[in-house]
């Protein structure tokens, strides 16, 4: 059973700058997270979306957004990237018995300069 | 606002010893709590998870006690082996929030 796939894996920005982010959960999940992760703040959570629709939100700034596609695949942007957004973000799924357990895929280091 | 505080920042253990991490958590509401490992480069995965209904859970070498009244748990590594050294988070979440909160994290070493 494959696991959690993120891409890119690596991505360099400058400030200003927009990204997209992508994320494919495992087989059959439908509950997709995302969580920044950086030496500072260490795991955030962004987002949860299941079945297209988001289910709840951290706190994080309207630049931060995220989507979930009919086949559970689901993106995050970050719309004028500053310094402070370079961080590892990280994709998770959960799957339908509600177990708590949470997927990590590998995830998506940005680096904005 | 940190609702989860784990300690210590960093641990350095012998081999074939025990390794003790802490957390506290402030939330009576969470219902769920789980320690996650990190090594470098990978995302973090599920090592042992409890529930607020039992006080100790034992899964091979890893071990979660948990006290309620004092909104504490540890995790308890037995036999510490190298392949251990990695960073362990703590967290917490609570069934209506669907969100995990993570401890600020430790660094695990085990010397050979």
């Amino acid at each position: 059973k494959a696991g959690v796939t993120q891409t890119p894996r690596y991505l360099i920005k400058t400030r200003g700058q927009q990204v997209t982010l992508s994320c494919s959960p495992i087989s059959g999940h439908r509950s997709v997270s995302w969580y920044q992760q950086t030496p500072g703040q260490g795991l955030q959570f962004l987002f949860e979306y299941f079945s297209e629709t988001q289910r709840n939100k951290g706190n994080f700034p309207g630049r931060f957004s995220g989507r979930q596609f009919s086949n559970s695949r689901s993106e995050m942007n970050v719309s004028t990237l500053e310094l402070g957004d370079s961080a590892l973000y990280l994709c998770a799924s959960e799957g339908l018995a509600n177990t708590g357990e949470l997927f990590f895929g590998e995830g998506s280091r940005l680096t904005v300069l | 606002q940190q609702q989860v505080k784990q300690s210590p920042q960093s641990l350095i253990v012998q081999k074939g010893g025990i390794s003790i991490i802490n957390c506290a958590y402030e939330n009576t509401a969470f219902d769920y709590f789980p320690w996650y490992q990190q090594f470098p480069g990978k995302g973090p995965a599920l090592l042992i998870a409890i529930r607020p209904d039992v006080s100790e859970k034992k899964e091979g070498r890893f071990t979660i006690s948990f006290n309620k009244s004092a909104k504490q748990f540890s995790l308890h590594i037995m036999d510490s082996q190298p392949g251990d050294s990695a960073t362990y988070f703590c967290a917490t979440r609570s069934g209506s929030a669907r969100q995990l909160t993570f401890g600020s994290g430790t660094q695990l070493t085990v010397l050979p």
